[in-house]
Parts: C-alpha cells; structure tokens; sequence
C-alpha cells in the first residue's frame, strides 16, 4: 500500500508570500493529484501530474517520478488562498491514496 | 455549475436510524466512488462503481451500503449509525479509472 507524506502539516504565511508544499510517496503511481478543500469541506481538483511540471494562474506543480516526491507551490499567496490543500496518488489500485493534508493560513 | 452535487450538505441523524447519502452526476462518469473523511484525517475510499460493477473496500464496514441505479446517481446507504460513523462523505467521479477526479461538495453527517 501506498504511503503519502505531506509536509508541512500546518504552514501560516503572510499574503505574498511564495508557498511551497511537498508530497512524498512509497510506491510507483500512475498520477499524482493535487486537491484543494475549504473549510466548508468541498474539494476542488487543482493538478492531475504524471510528469514534469504544470501552471495554473498563481499555481505550478512539479512532480520528480525517480524521487517519488511532487511539489506545489503558490506564488504572490492571497488570503483567498487559504484552505487544506491535499496530496492523492493513484498507484494501480482502485481509488486514490491520499495524504493527511497540508493546512495553509494566508493572513492579509 | 456543480457537476457532483452532493445532497444533502448536512444531515443529523439518531443513532441507529438508518440514513441515505446521495450523489449525482452530470458528466456521464463511467467511475463513481465514495469516500469517508473524519475530523483533520484523510479521507477513506469506501467503495467505488465502475458503471455497475461494485467494488468495496475490504475494510468498509458491513453497515455501509451503496447503490447505483444509473449513470448519474449512487447512494450511500448507512443501515444503523453509530456515532463513529459521523464525518464527512465525499463524493467523486472519474470519466475512467485512473482519471482526473471531480469531488462533490460533501455531506457532513453528524449522529446524535
């Protein structure tokens, strides 16, 4: 069975700031997903990776399959933008594995 | 517009009172699943269709239940809650296994 680690678990940043979250797994997948939850508990799908790197508006994520590890990384950060933000992996069996999450708090 | 509508988003159920989650879909997904998320953990996969062929997860409790009469819907029946089983259920669907996911809004159960 997959394990997913995220880190870190908690991060609270001033608005502008250049974020960094990381997701390291145990086994090959398949893809990589990058989700975003409010505190209303909705999850919204940012990033589906199987390589490289990819952008979205303030969002990039990178994703290295030798290291097993992916980042994501929000630029010029906007209260907005707080929310957990969660590491899921798809590694062959049904569903995906996913990490416990990342609780970002941007303050203005 | 939603495409995974989740209803309803809160349901307070008694303990032992049997209770029905629904999930809709307006994007002909071959690939429903449902999952449990309890307070600051991950969420759990309970089962998943691929279009009528369930598959449960070996750990999913006997008292939970789904169904899916069609394409576009699927439930999640709890026959007797119990107060380990409120959380949050989320709802998802992919156009295949191993695609991109779309995640309903979530029901969040409370039993009392």
């Amino acid at each position: 069975k997959n394990e997913v680690e995220q880190s870190p678990q908690n991060l609270t940043a001033q608005e502008g700031e250049f974020i960094t979250i990381n997701c390291s797994y145990s086994v090959g997948i398949s893809a990589l997903h990058w989700l975003q939850q409010h505190p209303g508990g909705g999850i919204v799908s940012l990033f589906m990776l199987s390589s490289g790197k990819k952008k979205h508006g303030r969002l990039i994520a990178t994703i290295n399959i030798q290291e097993k590890h992916s980042s994501l990384h929000i630029t010029a950060s906007h209260p907005r933008d707080s929310a957990v933000y969660i590491c899921a992996v798809d590694s062959g069996a049904d569903g995906l594995t996913f990490g416990k999450g990342t609780h970002l708090i941007i303050q203005p | 517009d939603a495409m995974v509508i989740q209803n309803p988003r809160y349901q307070v159920t008694q303990f032992g009172k049997p209770v029905t989650l629904s999930c809709s879909q307006t994007l002909n997904h071959n690939v429903m699943y449902w999952y449990q998320q309890k307070s600051s953990q991950a969420p759990k996969l309970l089962f998943h269709y691929y279009d009528k062929d369930f598959n449960n997860e070996a750990d999913t409790p006997d008292n939970f239940q789904s169904r899916r009469p069609n394409t576009s819907f699927c439930f999640l029946d709890i026959r007797s809650p119990g107060l380990g089983d409120a959380a949050m259920y989320l709802c998802a669907t992919s156009r295949e296994n191993r695609a991109r996911a779309f995640f309903g809004q979530g029901t969040r159960l409370t039993v009392v």
